[in-house]
């Protein structure tokens, strides 16, 4: 099973709300990646949990707050958004060691922030 | 700073063509890995290339490392509407950890039917 799954798949949500993102994988990974992704362009990395430790900051502002419950799951809390933040926020897993680079994406949530 | 490259940024075909999208960087690579990613969804693994001049084949997309596995070249032959999407390589280089993974800034393929 090479899945990963994340909800809700599209999300709108007023500059003042407070929603989470969540992200799900069952295949042992202990490397779990936020991205966010504007058209057409690349996946940004934002953050990096690395055996449920946060092992990666890429100076997101702190209206984003990530959280490793488990080594399964992997969640993003939204808070008082800009409307520059609407974007494809991606989830990915990967295994945590030297040479594996390979990472397995989810299906992504549409952010909408109005 | 670890770049890569890839060119073109941008190609509109008719199906049928052939295509060669390319992944360039100054430095040596340990890996290189080439996803394809739909409008609206994730990208998905399409290979994972390791040893300089190897060739690796998936139904009508080739893909090649180079001899100093600085560069990577993926060909499409016969492109169908469903090849349409952007084509990202990533990678990392040598003795650099799997958290440090870089992406290209993507090739966006249209094939028109």
């Amino acid at each position: 099973d090479t899945e990963v799954t994340q909800t809700p798949k599209h999300l709108v949500m007023g500059m003042t709300n407070k929603k989470s993102l969540k992200c799900e994988q069952h295949m042992g990974h202990r490397a779990m990646y936020w991205y966010k992704q504007k058209a057409k362009k690349p996946p940004e990395l934002m953050f990096v949990y690395s055996y449920e430790k946060l092992s990666i900051n890429e100076s997101v502002p702190s209206r984003f707050s990530p959280e490793c419950p488990n080594s399964s799951l992997l969640n993003l809390h939204l808070h008082a958004l800009q409307p520059e933040d609407s974007a494809l926020y991606l989830c990915a897993s990967s295994q945590a060691t030297r040479s594996s680079y390979e990472q397995y994406f989810g299906p992504g949530t549409r952010l909408t922030v109005t | 700073t670890q770049l890569l490259e890839q060119s073109p940024q941008f190609l509109s075909i008719q199906e049928g063509e052939n295509l060669t999208v390319y992944c360039n960087s100054s430095s040596v690579f340990s890996s290189l890995q080439w996803y394809r990613q739909e409008p609206g969804e994730g990208p998905v693994l399409l290979v994972t290339v390791v040893t300089g001049g190897e060739v690796k084949k998936l139904k009508r997309l080739t893909f090649q490392f180079g001899d100093a596995r600085k560069d990577s070249s993926l060909h499409i032959t016969a492109a169908q509407p469903g090849d349409t999407g952007l084509y990202l390589c990533a990678g990392a280089h040598m003795k650099t950890s799997y958290d440090k993974v870089i992406f290209g800034p993507g090739t966006s393929l249209s094939v028109i039917p």
